[in-house]
């Protein structure tokens, strides 16, 4: 176990429906990230929270819409989703935000696939 | 702005052999460098990291990396390579003197095989 649990592990979904992913860490860390994993292209920084703080929007579609209720939980709401989204999201947590003594611990991510 | 690059896709071994996979960085100040590998329906594991100090760091699974600041290079290596470690792997470098907030950029990734 990675400590960081996302749930589901594959979500598929039409372009009107509306879902959520979810992300949760029992490792007591204070910072949570969202990214996107897709073939052939490096890692993409979406959304970070510090002590349930957005500290970081790196220029995501508003169809994407994070939510942070405590530093343990971690949310990724999905609406109105194109094709060219379908990627794997990973959830990552770590002690401090870009903390150098901290690495990043990811969960197995969630496999979503847009029709 | 800081930068990592991994100049191969692909990475093929001889179970026994040692492995080298590359990486190569571009920061405005002292950079903080880490390795990671993701194995298949699986997120990222943290291998090692780069601080300061003795310029080779070992890892998990028997992997360690040499930080070389004149060639701007982190690359991974093992002695002798094993079908588990067959992967994809992933440099990532900080630069905490950056105006940036000092986040973690990943490079594109490389895949490794490792053949019986």
């Amino acid at each position: 176990e990675t400590g960081v649990t996302q749930t589901p592990r594959h979500l598929v979904m039409g372009m009107t429906n509306k879902k959520s992913l979810k992300c949760e860490q029992h490792l007591g860390h204070n910072a949570m990230y969202w990214y996107k994993q897709s073939a052939k292209k490096p890692l993409e920084l979406m959304f970070v929270y510090n002590f349930k703080e957005q500290t970081e929007n790196n220029s995501v579609p508003s169809r994407f819409s994070p939510e942070c209720p405590n530093s343990s939980h971690l949310f990724l709401h999905l609406h109105t989703l194109q094709p060219e989204d379908s990627a794997l999201y990973l959830c990552a947590s770590s002690q401090e935000q870009w903390g150098f003594n901290s690495p990043l611990h990811f969960g197995n991510g969630t496999r979503l696939t847009v029709t | 702005a800081q930068s990592v690059a991994q100049p191969e896709d692909q990475v093929k071994v001889a179970e026994g052999n040692p492995l080298t996979v590359k990486c190569t960085y571009s920061v405005s100040g002292n950079p903080y460098l880490f390795w990671y590998v993701q194995y298949p329906n699986r997120g990222l594991q943290f291998l090692l990291k780069y601080i300061t100090g003795d310029n080779l760091v070992k890892g998990s699974y028997g992997f360690e990396a040499e930080f070389n600041k004149s060639q701007t290079s982190f690359h991974l290596k093992k002695p002798s390579a094993l079908v588990s470690d067959s992967a994809l792997y992933f440099c990532a470098v900080r630069d905490p003197g950056s105006s940036n907030t000092g986040k973690l950029i990943f490079g594109q990734g490389t895949t490794l095989q490792v053949k019986p």
